[in-house]
Order: structure tokens, then C-alpha cells, then sequence
């Protein structure tokens, strides 16, 4: 068990630039999640999937995010038009539904710098 | 809606003093609520939890006790060392809609110093 990846770990683009992050989470789970993290903040939800099917997004998420996971396993996050507000920390963490119901496991993060 | 509310940091201490930081929540029902650690340079780490009233959450020397009458679950340490030096995040696990989504606190710095 390596634990929840994402890759990249950091990006950095210009502002009006798509991007897209990746999320593997742990191998059985069935439940992956995405949030946001700013400078001095703690995370805020974004979306959710149980395995391919998303469940809900945030009002957070704008019309130029979008996330993806098409076979249950990993997950995408794509900006598009990226703006400078989109700077920030986005973290990927995964569960096992219904056993362990409660317990979310994170990556280590994708740092996005909008320039 | 649920909110978790934590003590602003930052929070210095010295080697081996003792330690607490405030967490305050609202919420309806009964959440489960969680305590998580960030390192620098790491992600997030679960480091303690409890899943109803009066439960007892302990890791590491770390301990935390749901209370519901004062909606608290405030993180105590009785020694702490210049290693615990990081973020801490108090959480609680929102049920509405069936699933659980975590809702943090804006986080608490800590630094020990020798």
C-alpha cells in the first residue's frame, strides 16, 4: 500500500492556461475525494466520487473545473482558463465505504501557482 | 451550516511544556470528529479521532475528548517535543447527503523550541 499519489506536485502556469492534476488514490477504495487549500486555510471540499459516479460539487467549484474518474480507480482535476485566484494547494484523499466509513487518507498534494 | 473553529496560532512553546488547542464546533446531528496533523513539506496525517460524545481520541501522547455539551474537542499534549512542530487541523465529518466530507478549521501552527 503506497498511499494516496498526485502527481504533480507542484505547477506552475501562466493565467488563461488549462491544467489538469492527477489523483491515485489507495488501491480498494471506493471513495475519493477532492479539496482546496489556500495560504493559512484549512482545506475546503471541492467534490466526491464513489467509485466512477460524482456525487456532489461544491459551489466552490465553477464551471471551469471539472474532475473526472472513469473507471472508479484515479481521478483528474482539470482548471480551465486558469485565473490567479486559482492559486492554491488542491489535495486528493481517498476511503473505504463502508468499512472505515470516516477515515479519509490525503496525498501529499498538488501546489498550483497561477502567474 | 457545520463550522469548526480553532484557536488562531501561531503557538510557541518550549521543550516538554504542555499543550492545548482549542477546537469549537457546530453541527447538527452527531459528527464525527477528527484531529489531523500537517509537517512541513507533508500532507495531511490523520492523528486522532472520535466518532460520538464523550469518546476519548489518542495518538502519540496526543488526546482529545468529544464533548457535546460544550460542542469542544480540544487537543492536549502533556510534553511536547521540538518534532511536533507543524499545523494541526481540527475536522468534523459532515453526514448530510449520506457521505463524509470533512469540514476544517483554519488550522493552528505549532513551534517547540529546545
Amino acid at each position: 500500500d503506497t498511499g494516496v499519489s498526485q502527481d504533480p506536485r507542484h505547477k506552475i502556469t501562466k493565467r488563461g492556461q488549462n491544467v489538469t492534476f492527477r489523483c491515485d488514490p489507495i488501491s480498494e477504495h471506493n471513495r475519493l475525494y477532492w479539496y482546496r487549500q489556500t495560504l493559512g486555510q484549512g482545506p475546503e471540499f471541492l467534490t466526491y466520487f464513489q467509485n466512477e459516479a460524482q456525487l456532489e460539487k461544491s459551489r466552490l467549484l465553477s464551471d471551469r473545473f471539472s474532475a473526472e474518474r472513469p473507471k472508479g480507480s484515479f481521478s483528474t482535476l482539470e482548471i480551465q482558463r486558469t485565473e490567479q485566484g486559482d492559486s492554491a494547494m488542491y489535495l486528493c484523499a481517498s476511503s473505504n465505504y463502508p468499512a472505515g466509513s470516516n477515515e479519509q487518507f490525503f496525498g501529499p498534494g498538488t501546489r498550483l501557482t497561477v502567474l | 451550516g457545520n463550522s469548526v473553529t480553532q484557536m488562531e496560532g501561531p503557538v510557541t512553546l518550549s521543550e516538554e511544556a504542555f499543550l492545548t488547542i482549542n477546537c469549537t464546533y457546530t453541527a447538527t446531528g452527531y459528527p464525527s470528529l477528527f484531529w489531523y496533523v500537517q509537517y512541513p513539506g507533508e500532507g495531511l496525517q490523520l492523528l486522532l479521532k472520535a466518532t460520538k460524545a464523550d469518546d476519548k481520541g489518542s495518538n502519540k501522547g496526543f488526546e482529545a475528548t468529544y464533548r457535546k455539551e460544550t460542542t469542544s474537542f480540544h487537543l492536549e499534549k502533556g510534553s511536547v517535543q521540538v518534532s511536533d512542530s507543524a499545523v494541526y487541523f481540527c475536522a468534523l465529518s459532515d453526514l448530510q447527503g449520506g457521505y463524509n466530507k470533512l469540514i476544517f478549521g483554519a488550522g493552528t501552527r505549532l513551534a517547540v523550541h529546545p
